[in-house]
């Protein structure tokens, strides 16, 4: 039960689209649709953004879209805005009800 | 609305045991589906996932840390509670607890706001 692996950060400027990648194992992302992205502003609750690989919980922007390919995931945001600023997490299903985390990666929107 | 909040000590001492409870409104644990997580965070890292409980009490835990962890509910007083023995440093953090809809595969679709947790002597 690894953590999966994500880049330590990326950036963009307003308008501009971004992806994160979020590498995990056949065991876990490549086994299962049931990875799931979260923002975390500084000092806040992290905040489900996508579920089930590529579906959006009711209030989230469209900009925010997920897919994934063999045994990684990625996190695309389009159209990126100054309050997208967060850190970002992945989670994926690693069976027998056991979950993991990526290590997070900072957003920075130039 | 579903809400879930954190309560308990701010300040243990190494080897001690953490308990930790969650108190949560707006569903119910008995019902089919629902599962609620504990998760934490070292203060500038990563989340980590620690335990599950669903709503037939089947019970989950961190491979790394199962030794120390103890999930259970009260289905009653709507609360989860986490025990973690042996606390050490390095387990200071600000510990979350977390709703899961199995129903539609929305994980941790509610947190609680969290509660910091220092371990010092």
């Amino acid at each position: 039960q690894s953590a999966l692996t994500q880049p330590a950060s990326v950036s963009g400027s307003p308008g501009q689209s971004i992806t994160i990648s979020c590498t995990g194992t056949s065991s876990d992302v490549g086994s299962y649709n049931l990875v799931s992205w979260y923002q975390q502003h500084p000092g806040k609750a992290p905040k489900l953004m996508i579920y089930e690989v590529t579906k959006r919980p009711s209030g989230v922007s469209n900009r925010f879209s997920g897919s994934k390919s063999g045994n990684t995931a990625s996190l695309t945001i389009s159209g990126l805005q100054a309050e997208d600023e967060a850190d970002y997490y992945c989670c994926s299903y690693a069976g027998s009800s056991i979950r993991v985390f990526g290590g997070g990666t900072k957003l920075t929107v130039l | 609305q579903v809400t879930l909040r954190e309560s308990g000590p701010a300040l243990v001492k190494p080897t001690q045991t953490l308990t930790l409870t969650c108190t949560f409104s707006g569903f119910s644990l008995s019902t089919t589906g629902m599962c609620v997580s504990w998760i934490r965070q070292p203060p500038g890292k990563a989340l980590e996932w620690l335990a599950l409980i669903d709503s037939e009490d089947d019970k989950f835990y961190s491979t790394s840390l199962k030794t120390r962890l103890t999930i259970s509910k009260d289905t009653s007083k709507n609360q989860v509670v986490l025990t973690m023995t042996n606390m050490d440093p390095v387990d200071t953090g600000t510990y979350y607890c977390a709703r899961t809809n199995w129903n539609y595969r929305q994980e941790f679709d509610y947190w609680g706001q969290g509660t910091l947790v220092t371990v010092s002597s």
